[in-house]
This record gives C-alpha cells, structure tokens and sequence, in this order.
C-alpha cells in the first residue's frame, strides 16, 4: 500500500529560525513527489515536484530535497508569511494516464515574529 | 485566469437530504479529481476522472457518484446525505502528462451534515 508519512505533525519556530520539515513514503514506483502549501481556508498550492533522487528544486526560502525513501523540506530564515500547512504527496505509476496523488496529513507551521 | 473554481463554498445539510458539489476548471486539463479533507486524516481521494468519458473510484467512493459532464466540469453527489459526510471537499485537475505542475486545486466546498 503507498503510504506517506509527514514528521513532525507542528513545528513552531521564530522568525530566522531555520528548520527542516520530513516526508517519508513508500511506494510501488514513484512517479513524481509534490510539495503544497496550503493556508487556512484555501485549498492546497502546488510548490514543488521532485522525479528523482538527488533532486532538488528551489523557490525563495524554501528547498525540497528527494532521497530513495524520503524528502525534506528546508525552510531558511523563515518569516511569519511561511506559516502555513505543508502537504507531501507521491504519485504511484499508473496506467490509464490519471495522475492519483497519495498525500500526507500535513505539517503546520508557524514562524513567530 | 480563474482555475478550478467549486460551487458552493459552504453548505448545511439534514441528514439523508442530497445535493451536488459543483467543479468547472477553464485550464483544458485532462484529469480531475475530488478529495476530501478531515482533521488528523489528510486529503484523501473519493473519485477521479482521468479523460474525458471516465470515471474511476478512489480511496473513499462509498456514499457519492461523480459526473464528468464535459471536459471542463466535474461533478459530485452526495444522494443521502450522513454526518460522517461532514467534511471540506476539494476539486483539482491536472494536465495529463506526468503532472509536471501538479494539481490545481479549487478553494474547497465546506459541508456540515447535521
């Protein structure tokens, strides 16, 4: 069964203050793995998606890094507008062409001033 | 520049009432999916539609049966209506293609059945 798995489940940090955020899964053949964004009320916003190990793709403070069983999401010198619900979520292949996403319950984050 | 949008944003039902959870995406998508989200439980997938023309069940189909009506608009009932339906639903599409931009996801229908 493909499984995702988010740690740790809240983060509280200070503004500056960098940190790391887990996602573990397990997959039968991982086509692609996605980081969201998600704020109160809103539906999820696509951030990243990662193909293959040793992948790593950027976008202001944030840098998702992809392993065989894992990826993170670094977060530098955070400031309070980064507070938020980080989502992971792997694609399984497939066929028939849908692209199913398995997602993770999710990583609050909040960054104090 | 619209996206996925989702009607209505929020909505009460009694207990065996029906309604339908309304989806349009103006992006020429190919896929589309619903999800719902609970508290300590993550997105999980109730149905998609891969191309136009098809239907298939995810994670959690029991209680709904989706339409896709045409290419842009997805749609999802809800024929009677239980508490454990209580949720906020969410609509999203993707290209087709390996995702390379993931999914785009509507602002979510939230739904109390009381």
């Amino acid at each position: 069964e493909d499984q995702v798995t988010q740690s740790p489940e809240a983060l509280r940090l200070q503004e500056g203050e960098s940190s790391s955020l887990n996602c573990s899964y397990t997959v039968s053949g991982l086509r692609g793995l996605f980081w969201y964004r998600q704020d109160p009320g809103k539906g999820p916003e696509f951030l990243f998606t990662l193909y293959s190990a040793g992948e790593e793709k950027e976008k202001e403070r944030l840098k998702a890094t992809l392993t065989k069983k894992e990826s993170f999401l670094h977060i530098t010198a955070p400031k309070p507008e980064d507070s938020a619900t980080y989502l992971c979520a792997v694609q399984p292949q497939s066929r028939g062409g849908s692209e199913k996403l398995v997602f993770g319950k999710g990583m609050k984050l909040t960054v104090n001033p | 520049n619209a996206g996925v949008t989702q009607t209505p944003k929020f909505q009460v039902l009694k207990t065996g009432q029906s309604m339908t959870l309304q989806c349009a995406q103006d992006m020429n998508h190919n896929s589309m999916y619903w999800y719902r989200q609970d508290p300590g439980m993550g997105l999980r997938l109730i149905y998609y539609s891969a191309s136009e023309g098809t239907t298939d069940k995810g994670e959690v189909p029991n209680g709904y049966n989706v339409s896709r009506l045409n290419k842009r608009e997805f749609s999802l009932r809800l024929e009677s209506a239980a508490p454990s339906q209580t949720s906020v639903y969410f609509c999203a599409s993707s290209e087709g293609n390996r995702g390379l931009y993931g999914y785009t996801f509507g602002s979510g229908t939230r739904l109390t059945v009381v």
